[in-house]
């Protein structure tokens, strides 16, 4: 079962322009999210977080926005720069047995043209 | 200064063989977990390991897989007898405490089988 999704596969946009990717959870415990950002044969690397008791996190060009009622959370660029194309992970977590395993949405791909 | 390492960053096996992935952790990290990616899906969660001590792994192929996370030396994923679904990318990630902090990737051990 896909606790976290991400609906979009892709999204393309022009270098300067916002770049908007969404995440939707279904478990309502989860109270740690996360966007990692991924390049081809490369691991994850974190870029922000937010806690659930949060409704916006800021660090630079980027900010994340979590709406608990709606289970949802959007990761901002802004402005967008063609070293930004990449894979974005949206990732979320709570205490649990296995400690604070992630949970992984299947990625949105980037691309920012010039 | 290192990140996460994990060796090899690329194998190849025949069906029947051992995989052996290892993983070093961030200096001082005493927390691993490992992940599987799947082509076109997000990270999975197989296990999570503290120093000599298997906390969850809910996440992880009961049978032919195994993992150790010795008091000295990196974390091992073992898969034996390997078949083709077994080919995906392994990645380990580790983390300071048992809390809700980011966890830091290694670039993963991509794994194939012949």
């Amino acid at each position: 079962d896909q606790q976290v999704k991400q609906n979009s596969p892709s999204l393309s946009v022009q270098e300067g322009r916002i770049s908007i990717l969404n995440c939707d959870y279904t478990n309502s415990m989860f109270d740690y999210f996360l966007w990692y950002k991924k390049y081809p044969a490369e691991g994850p690397t974190f870029l922000i977080s937010i806690s659930s008791i949060k409704d916006k996190n800021e660090d630079g060009r980027f900010t994340v926005f979590l709406n608990k009622s709606a289970k949802h959370l959007s990761l901002h660029i802004v402005p967008s720069q063609p070293g930004d194309s990449a894979v974005y992970f949206c990732a979320a977590s709570a205490r649990s047995n296995s400690g604070y395993a992630l949970n992984f949405g299947k990625g949105t791909s980037l691309l920012v043209t010039p | 200064n290192a990140g996460v390492m994990q060796n090899p960053r690329h194998l190849v096996r025949r069906r029947g063989q051992e995989a052996r992935l290892r993983c070093s952790p961030v200096k001082g990290h005493s927390h691993v977990y490992w992940y599987r990616q799947l082509p076109e899906e997000g990270l999975k969660f197989m296990v999570y390991l503290q120093k000599e001590n298997i906390i969850d792994e809910s996440g992880m192929p009961k049978e032919r897989f195994s993992a150790e996370f010795p008091k000295e030396g990196p974390s091992i994923l073992r898969i034996q007898q390997v078949v083709r679904g077994d080919s995906a990318a392994y990645f380990c990630a580790s983390s300071l405490a048992d809390s809700n902090q980011p966890q830091h990737f290694g670039d993963g051990t991509r794994l194939s089988i012949l």
